[in-house]
């Protein structure tokens, strides 16, 4: 009973390159969350997906940031050209239903050099 | 606008002493109020959660106190241990919504 995988845990890419997180839920979870964190910070919400839909984008940058749950496979956050100030941890979080229990991941620490 | 407010940003305990954090929400609609733990390196871990039909929700150590006139809610950690240092975070979420609000989080610090 495995629980919600991230990869990679950790991910070194240079200024303008692109980063793509990965992030497979728990077994029977079809909701997906992503947070970023920044060192000693809280928790910032980005973006919210159930298979094949984005249900709240509230929280995604407007450019350069985009997120997927496709009907199979896992959720991903795609990074585009990024920048120094993309540098944090990215944590997923699945739950079944709406209104249930969520989990969450061990996070893929971004570094952008 | 913070949904949710957390206090204390930093706590010191003693070892065997109880440990207490305490938050504060405005929206009505929040529903369901989680607890994490989070060590570093490591992603928040579920800890125990509440929802406001009930004043108060007890799982070994761990103790949530719900209060929901006032709209606060606190995590009390019993006979605190070193093994307890960890940034612990309070959250709420609604039925109609569709993500946790966080507080900002509480960096922990047992003494031996």
């Amino acid at each position: 009973n495995a629980g919600v995988m991230q990869n990679p845990r950790h991910l070194v890419r240079r200024r303008g390159q692109e980063a793509r997180l990965r992030c497979s839920p728990m077994k029977g979870h079809s909701h997906v969350y992503w947070y970023r964190q920044l060192p000693e910070e809280g928790l910032k919400f980005m973006v919210y997906l159930q298979k094949e839909n984005i249900i709240d984008e509230s929280g995604m940058p407007k450019e350069r940031f985009s997120a997927e749950f496709p009907k199979e496979g896992p959720s991903i956050l795609r990074i585009q050209q990024v920048v120094r100030g993309d540098s944090a941890a990215y944590f997923c979080a699945s739950s079944p239903v709406t209104g249930g229990e969520a989990f969450f991941g061990q996070g893929t620490r971004l570094t952008v050099v | 606008q913070q949904q949710v407010k957390q206090s204390p940003q930093s706590l010191i305990v003693q070892k065997g002493g109880i440990s207490i954090i305490n938050c504060a929400y405005e929206n009505t609609a929040f529903d369901y109020f989680p607890w994490y733990q989070q060590f570093p390196g490591k992603g928040p871990a579920l800890l125990i959660a509440i929802r406001p039909d009930v004043s108060e929700k007890k799982e070994g150590r761990f103790t949530i106190s719900f209060n929901k006139s006032a709209k606060q809610f606190s995590l009390h950690i019993m006979d605190s241990q070193p093994g307890d240092s960890a940034t612990y975070f309070c959250a709420a979420r609604g039925t109609n919504f569709n993500k946790f609000y966080f507080g900002s989080g509480t960096k922990l610090n047992v003494k031996p």
